[in-house]
Formats: structure tokens, C-alpha cells, sequence
């Protein structure tokens, strides 16, 4: 049974680096994206990116030159790095699987993850 | 970027009802839309792909519709575990982007 396990630090002051990592267990990397989703009361559910083997990672505009996903595959993780974080980047951050059998969608989710921003 | 509109934003029905959840896209997305499932405190989950694939293991209560810009998640009869909030998403370009929710809860 495939699981994503994700992890990283869930207190940030402004400023600082969110680091997140999300481990695939059950499964392989290939053929499949993975990819980064938040979620706030005030913005929903809100795309961050995604990567697969290709190397091919499009970003949400509105991260853009913040925001870095990469893919490990010794490891058999992704992880994400959002820089300069503010309090409107405090969320629940979610990985994800991606699928794109005829259509594209998020099949399976990690635990999430709940990122606090403070000083 | 492809905005997605979802209607009601609430509702309350009872166990048995027939409930409908409406989602419109800003544009176009041919068949790019998918319909996920969420409780308090977890992960969404996937309930209907490529806007009619029910997925494996997802009721047969539930059903989806739809084209173009305009796109239906059917409950054709409520279950006590069916209460949630109910989101829509497209999946056509990036940035992928979803409805704001329904929540669906207990009359």
C-alpha cells in the first residue's frame, strides 16, 4: 500500500525557511508528479507545485522565486523549500500524489503538515 | 489562472436526500475536473476524476457530470459518513486550482 509520510519544522518566525519533506513508501517515483498543496480558512486549498522525473516543475505564480521543489529519488522523497515566509504563508501544507491517467488528479495525500508563522 | 466557482458554499440536507454541488470554471477545462472529499482534521480525498471516473473503493451514491465550464457532484442519497466539505479542482493547466468548498452538513 503506497503512503506518503511528510515531515518539517511547523514553527517559523517571519523571514525564516520553510523546509518540508514528504517520503513515499509502497511505491515508485516514476511515472507519477508530486506535488505541494496548503490549505488556509481564508484561501482554501491553494497549489504551491509540482515535479516528476522529467525534471519539469511549474510553480504557482504567486510563489514564484520563493518557492523550490525537488525530487530525491535515492531516498524516495520530495520536499519543498519556501523562502522569506510571512504570516500569509501560515497553513496546513499537504503533499501529494499526481496521476495523469486520461485526466490529471491528486490520488493520495499525506498526513499534512501545520505550519505557524510568529515572531 | 482558471478560477472555480463553487455553489452552495453551504448546505444542510438529511440522511436519504439527493444533494447537488455545482462547479463552474472561468473557462473552459474539457473534462479537467476533479471532485474531492474532506473531514475535519485530514487530507482531502479523491472521490471522482476526469469529471466521471468514480474512484475505486468511492460509493456508487456518488456521481459526477459535466463539461465544458459547468460541472455537477451528485449524492444520490445521503449517508451519515457523506457530512463533509466537498471541493472541486481542475486539473486542465497550472496553476491547478480549486473551488472554495461546500460544506455539507447535517439538517
Amino acid at each position: 500500500q503506497v503512503q506518503l509520510q511528510q515531515w518539517g519544522a511547523g514553527l517559523l518566525k517571519p523571514s525564516e525557511t520553510l523546509s518540508l519533506t514528504c517520503a513515499v513508501s509502497g511505491g515508485p517515483l516514476h511515472g507519477f508528479f508530486w506535488s505541494w498543496i496548503r490549505q488556509t480558512p481564508e484561501k482554501g486549498l491553494e497549489w504551491i507545485g509540482e515535479t516528476d522525473l522529467s525534471g519539469r516543475t511549474p510553480y504557482n505564480p504567486s510563489l514564484e522565486g520563493r518557492v523550490t521543489l525537488s525530487l530525491d529519488t535515492s531516498k524516495s522523497h520530495f520536499s519543498l523549500i519556501l523562502t522569506s515566509v510571512t504570516a500569509a504563508d501560515a497553513a496546513m501544507y499537504f503533499c501529494a500524489r499526481g496521476r495523469r491517467a486520461a485526466r490529471l488528479y491528486f490520488d493520495l495525500w499525506g498526513q499534512g503538515t501545520l505550519v505557524t508563522v510568529s515572531s | 489562472d482558471i478560477q472555480m466557482t463553487q455553489s452552495p458554499s453551504s448546505l444542510s440536507a438529511s440522511v436519504g436526500d439527493k444533494v447537488t454541488i455545482t462547479c463552474r470554471a472561468s473557462q473552459s477545462i474539457p473534462g479537467y475536473m476533479n471532485w474531492y472529499q474532506q473531514k475535519p482534521g485530514k487530507a482531502p480525498k479523491l472521490l471522482i476524476s476526469a469529471a466521471t471516473n468514480l474512484q475505486s473503493g468511492v460509493p456508487s451514491t456518488f456521481s459526477g457530470s459535466g463539461s465544458g465550464t459547468e460541472f455537477t457532484l451528485t449524492i444520490s442519497s445521503l449517508q451519515p459518513d457523506d457530512f463533509a466539505t466537498y471541493y472541486c479542482q481542475q486539473s486542465y493547466t497550472t496553476p491547478r486550482t480549486f473551488g472554495q468548498g461546500t460544506r455539507l452538513d447535517i439538517k
